[in-house]
């Protein structure tokens, strides 16, 4: 399953809101009518974080600034109120077809 | 807590071998799958497989069958990947991810950075 993430860098200012795609060559939709999408944080040097899984549930401790929302095979992520703490690389994830397949990930920065 | 430690990284030459290793604590390690994830220097996020921590038994993403193993050691609650007969292009850091189904990825060690040189 190809996954396409776009844009591949996204320039924001500190407090805006930021809005990542990720859309799937295939429907995302386990046959428990669940859908597995998922969105991770990479800092510089760091391992990966898990924001989202599900497309809308976040882990615990992430801020409710960060919200996914789509269906089938159209998703996105938008962050509310960019932080200095939330720059990175975003990367989505399909699992429920095998192989997992990464979106090839959006890096956050400063305009 | 939950953790998953990575050993440390390794400096290899082309034809060596190297094995990583991830040790969980802070809960039943045979429980949650474990899988594996490659990123090539300023590059990407690509599964690379997992194993069945419960049963041993493996499964390999396309590109990662044949020089790649993934192991257990059960009774120390740690994961193993080795990779044989190294290539410059299997330079990357290697993370292990803990699986559960519905959530995906909750926990990553922190990378384990392999280097190909001669």
């Amino acid at each position: 399953v190809l996954v396409t993430q776009t844009p591949s860098s996204l320039p924001v200012s500190l407090g805006d809101q930021a809005s990542i795609s990720c859309k799937s060559s295939k429907s995302l939709v386990h046959n428990n009518g669940i859908t597995y999408l998922a969105w991770f944080l990479q800092k510089p040097g760091q391992l990966p974080q898990s924001l989202i899984h599900t497309v809308s549930n976040r882990f615990s401790g992430v801020p409710d600034r960060f919200s996914g929302s789509g269906s089938v095979s159209d998703f996105t992520l938008k962050i509310s109120r960019v932080e200095p703490e939330d720059l990175g690389v975003y990367y989505c994830l399909q699992y429920v077809h095998y192989p997992l397949t990464f979106g090839s990930g959006t890096k956050l920065e400063i305009k | 807590q939950i953790q998953l430690v990575q050993s440390g990284p390794e400096l290899k030459k082309p034809g060596e071998s190297v094995k990583i290793s991830c040790k969980a604590s802070g809960y039943t390690f045979t429980d949650y799958a474990m899988h594996w994830v490659k990123q090539a220097p300023g590059k990407g996020l690509k599964w690379m497989g997992w194993i069945n921590t419960y049963t041993g038994k493996p499964t390999y993403a396309d590109d990662f069958k044949g020089r790649f193993v993934f192991s257990l050691e059960a009774s120390a609650s740690t994961a193993n990947l080795q990779i044989s007969n190294l290539k410059n292009e299997d330079t990357a850091t290697y993370f292990c991810a803990r699986w559960r189904v519905y959530y995906g990825f909750a926990y990553w060690g922190q990378g384990t950075l392999v280097t190909v040189s001669s």
